[in-house]
């Protein structure tokens, strides 16, 4: 089956730098990668997600690259806030027909941006 | 998106009993899924809740310990049977519209088994 793997586990960045979250995953046939941010004590949310089809998706601050032949993805966080402090999940699936794939999902990366 | 609100939001049981953890979603939703996320880790989906069937389990999780329910396209539960303190974990309920739409999550139930 497939398996993520994610790296940091934790981060520590300045107000205003960039952050780089990378994942990798194990089934070729994967075809989604959404990216999830969890607060603390509150349930993940998707922050912003990629199909195989394209190599880089952009909103705002935030960017997710996909590189097919080496079976991995990233998050790139820009101009970071205090606000950005949390949780991020990486998850890879496979989705396609009317069957349900399991979203399988990396170890997590604690982000910590100070002011 | 959907809104999900589950209940309750925390707990704290005692061992050897059952919590009955609720999801409603303010619409119809083809999936709904039960992860258990235990203290500082990952998600891990425990089942698929289909509706008017039985659940669909992952391996490592069985319907005698988490019987869930699913009664129409808007709610669900998941019960967490004869608990022990391993059973102490946030217990999430996630939703998509169609298999090959996005996921959304509740905001979890943190339950604490003593």
């Amino acid at each position: 089956g497939e398996n993520v793997e994610q790296h940091p586990s934790t981060l520590s960045v300045q107000e205003g730098d960039s952050a780089v979250i990378k994942c990798t995953y194990s089934d070729s046939a994967s075809n989604y990668f959404p990216w999830y941010k969890q607060e603390l004590g509150k349930g993940p949310q998707l922050i912003i997600d990629i199909r195989s089809n394209v190599g880089e998706k952009k909103d705002q601050r935030i960017a997710v690259t996909l590189n097919k032949t080496a079976k991995h993805f990233s998050l790139h966080i820009t101009e970071t806030q205090p606000e950005d402090s949390a949780v991020y999940f990486c998850a890879a699936s496979k989705r396609g027909g009317t069957g349900f794939q399991k979203l399988v999902f990396g170890t997590g990366t604690r982000l910590l941006v100070s002011p | 998106s959907a809104v999900i609100s589950q209940k309750p939001s925390r707990d704290i049981c005692q061992r050897g009993t059952s919590l009955t953890i609720q999801c409603q979603v303010d619409s119809q939703v083809t999936m709904m899924f039960w992860y258990r996320q235990q203290p500082g880790q990952s998600l891990t989906l425990i089942a698929t809740a289909n509706q008017g069937s039985e659940a669909t389990y992952e391996s490592g999780f069985v319907i005698d310990k988490f019987p869930i329910s699913r009664p129409n396209l808007t709610f669900s539960t998941l019960t967490v049977s004869n608990m022990s303190p391993e059973d102490s974990s946030i217990y999430l309920c996630s939703v998509s519209g169609q298999p090959n739409t996005e996921a959304f999550f509740g905001q979890g139930t943190r339950l604490t088994v003593v």
